[in-house]
């Protein structure tokens, strides 16, 4: 079956650090990918997505690359903000009303 | 955009009470809308599938004769916790597909069910 793996936190980082947050997937078909992100005490937000091999899906700063060959699809941003403390769930769909699989969320703290 | 409005946002409720917890599409139709569940500091876990018109679809493990689902029109589903026990207090999020193109999915804002 479909499956999303992605980094346990939590991560820490001082304001202007890089992040990454790393995120492979398993899939029987093509899927499409996503980043979603959650604030505390709110529902889930899309962040970013790409729908094929070598897409990028970029927003507020941050991208994610479609990388067939490897199965990953790791968030990434240059300078992060304390505002960008958060909850990032990576995530698969693959076709049809099916659901999207989510991975376990990274818990990220950034620190002034 | 899309957008999914949910509520109640919060909700405190008496063991043995029922809530009821309602998902509308606000400027799509939504033949499919999902129900999670999610306990603190942890994923989202799929309870059920919604699809307007029939009866939905329930997880493994998931009691649906506790969590009651009904999709009686595009743009509306709700989720009713019977018999709410301390137990079932978590973070319900549901989910619709739609308006973001493929794959798209709209979530609400989450509800978070206490109960006492």
């Amino acid at each position: 079956g479909n499956s999303v793996t992605q980094m346990e936190g939590p991560v820490t980082l001082s304001e202007e650090a890089f992040l990454t947050i790393n995120c492979t997937y398993t899939a029987t078909g093509y899927p499409s990918l996503f980043w979603y992100v959650q604030y505390p005490g709110e529902g889930l937000q899309l962040l970013l997505k790409a729908t094929k091999a070598d897409d990028k899906g970029s927003n507020k700063g941050f991208e994610a690359t479609y990388r067939k060959e490897t199965t990953s699809f790791h968030l990434e941003k240059g300078s992060v903000q304390v505002s960008d403390s958060a909850v990032y769930f990576c995530a698969l769909y693959d076709s049809g009303n099916t659901p999207l699989v989510f991975g376990k969320g990274t818990r990220l703290s950034v620190i002034a | 955009g899309a957008v999914v409005s949910q509520h109640p946002s919060w909700v405190i409720c008496k063991s043995g009470t029922s809530v009821k917890i309602e998902c509308r599409s606000l400027d799509f139709q939504a033949t499919t809308m999902f129900w999670y569940r999610q306990f603190p500091k942890q994923s989202l876990m799929l309870m059920a599938t919604s699809n307007e018109g029939s009866k939905a679809t329930y997880e493994q493990g998931v009691e649906k004769d506790k969590f009651l689902i009904n999709h009686a029109s595009l743009t509306l589903s709700t989720l009713t916790v019977t018999s709410a026990h301390p137990e079932d207090s978590s973070f319900y999020i549901c989910s619709a597909r739609g308006g973001q193109g493929l794959g798209g999915y709209t979530f609400g804002s989450g509800t978070r069910l206490t109960v006492v």
